[in-house]
């Protein structure tokens, strides 16, 4: 099974900064067939059900912001919101589909500094 | 629009059962896999079982494994989830979420319903 770790857990970012959300995966999540890395990031606000950001690790999902991007390949890989809204506060996921059980990070809790 | 609705949740016994639907609309129902993925109480996600878009495939994680059975109906649009042996560590909100692409284990969920909160408690 491929276990996924974020890092950090929590994250403070003051309004208007930089943010940025690591994940690893025990395994690579690229295909080797289509070179496609199996990996997507959602954003979770409280008392609401995770939200599709990005997947095929740098595809942006139909109307995300563009201050969110996606990067990494192979077995890193990072979320980064280029100047954070007060909106953007939220827990990230990392989840990885290259195989069953499918499985996410542990989360990464997004709040303002 | 694309919508998935759940039901069926509650407060159970620890050891008894229980049956979750998840009600889709707005899409092609047969077309997709359909999932479960659970999030205990201030915890993070855990995938619980998925079925293929016929229903001929399907995988259970290791903790539900043997207790718990996905199925669906594709005339009736619903998919369920069948819970037995409960335990207080099933204590979760259950989402019902599809699979992009009408693939079976090698696409990311585009679509989450709401959830049921199940409760496992004497």
């Amino acid at each position: 099974d491929i276990v996924m770790t974020q890092s950090p857990d929590s994250l403070a970012v003051s309004l208007g900064e930089r943010a940025t959300i690591n994940c690893k995966s025990s395994q690579s999540v690229l295909h080797r067939s289509n070179k496609m890395n199996y990996l997507a990031w959602y954003q979770q606000k409280p008392g609401q059900p995770p939200n599709l950001l990005v997947y095929w690790a740098s595809a942006r999902e139909s109307g995300v912001p563009n201050r969110f991007s996606g990067s990494g390949s192979g077995t890193d890989f990072t979320l980064t919101i280029s100047s954070l809204q007060a909106e953007d506060v939220a827990v990230y996921y990392c989840h990885q589909y290259y195989s069953l059980p499918y499985s996410f990070g542990q989360g990464t809790r997004l709040e303002i500094k | 629009q694309v919508q998935l609705v759940e039901s069926g949740g509650g407060v159970v016994q620890p050891g008894r059962s229980l049956r979750l639907s998840c009600a889709a609309s707005g899409f092609t129902f047969s077309h997709y896999a359909i999932h479960w993925v659970r999030q205990a109480p201030g915890q993070g996600l855990e995938w619980v079982a998925g079925v293929s878009y016929d229903g001929s495939n399907k995988d259970h994680a290791d903790s539900v494994e043997g207790r718990f059975s996905i199925s669906r109906d594709n005339s009736r649009n619903t998919l369920y989830l069948q819970m037995s042996s409960l335990r207080a560590e099933d204590t979760a909100m259950y989402y019902c979420v599809r699979e992009n692409e009408g693939g079976f284990g090698e696409y990311y969920f585009d679509y989450w319903g709401q959830g049921t909160l199940v409760t496992v408690s004497s």
